[in-house]
């Protein structure tokens, strides 16, 4: 069975600095990897996602994930962090076998960006 | 586009009482999930529908939780009868159709259930 942990309850970070969430993967074959972020009282929003190809996944509101197969991890980065990007972000892993494909999520991980 | 529907969008209910929950997904989007999510707990699936089909329940608690997808659109959750570990927000989801199983979900506000 695939899995995904996100090692950090919570991340804090200041305004302007660069920021990192980590995810680590399990899987059987071939990865298919996603971030979403949830704002407080709003369902899940899709960030990016890692299919194949590129090691490096660009998406929404400038954050980028890099996928590294060796250490099978798929962080998720932004180069600048906004006061806006304050929420919990989960890294997710979609199933497979037998037309089954919803996602297995982490635990989630608190973004708190600081002014 | 009109995102995902879900009502009610809260419920509190009494142990043992019985609730449903609503969602109607992106328009023309065939596939549908079920996910709970507990508080300070990422999602976990409870249901995929194909159509009206079901693809996985593998997670579903089936002695107290059912779903249904009668006519291939909108979806019913419902839970009978409840327990307080059923405290959560329930989420659905759609995913767009074609070939590749590999595009994203839209999720829905959710529908927080609290049990007492």
């Amino acid at each position: 069975a695939q899995s995904v942990a996100q090692p950090e309850d919570q991340v804090n970070v200041a305004e302007g600095n660069p920021l990192t969430v980590k995810c680590t993967y399990s899987v059987s074959g071939n990865p298919y990897l996603f971030w979403y972020v949830q704002y407080p009282n709003r369902g899940l929003q899709f960030l990016l996602k890692y299919i194949t190809g590129d090691n490096l996944v660009k998406g929404s509101y400038g954050f980028e994930a890099e996928f590294n197969k060796s250490q099978t991890s798929f962080h998720l980065k932004k180069p600048s962090a906004l006061v806006s990007d304050s929420a919990l972000y989960f890294c997710a892993v979609k199933n497979s076998g037998g037309g089954a494909d919803g996602l297995t999520f982490g635990k989630g991980t608190h973004l708190i960006i600081q002014p | 586009e009109a995102g995902v529907a879900q009502s009610p969008r809260y419920k509190i209910i009494e142990k043992r009482q019985s609730v449903a929950f609503w969602c109607n997904p992106i328009s023309g989007h065939a596939t549908l999930y079920w996910y709970q999510q507990i508080l300070g707990q990422g999602p976990k699936l409870l249901i995929q529908f194909q159509n009206n089909g079901v693809v996985d329940d593998s997670q579903l608690p089936k002695d107290r939780f059912s779903a249904e997808r009668l006519k291939g659109v909108d979806s019913t959750l419902k839970i009978q009868p409840a327990k307080l570990e059923d405290s959560a927000v329930y989420l659905c989801a759609s995913r767009p159709p074609g070939t590749s199983r590999y595009n994203e979900q839209f999720f829905g506000p959710g529908t927080r259930l609290t049990v007492l």
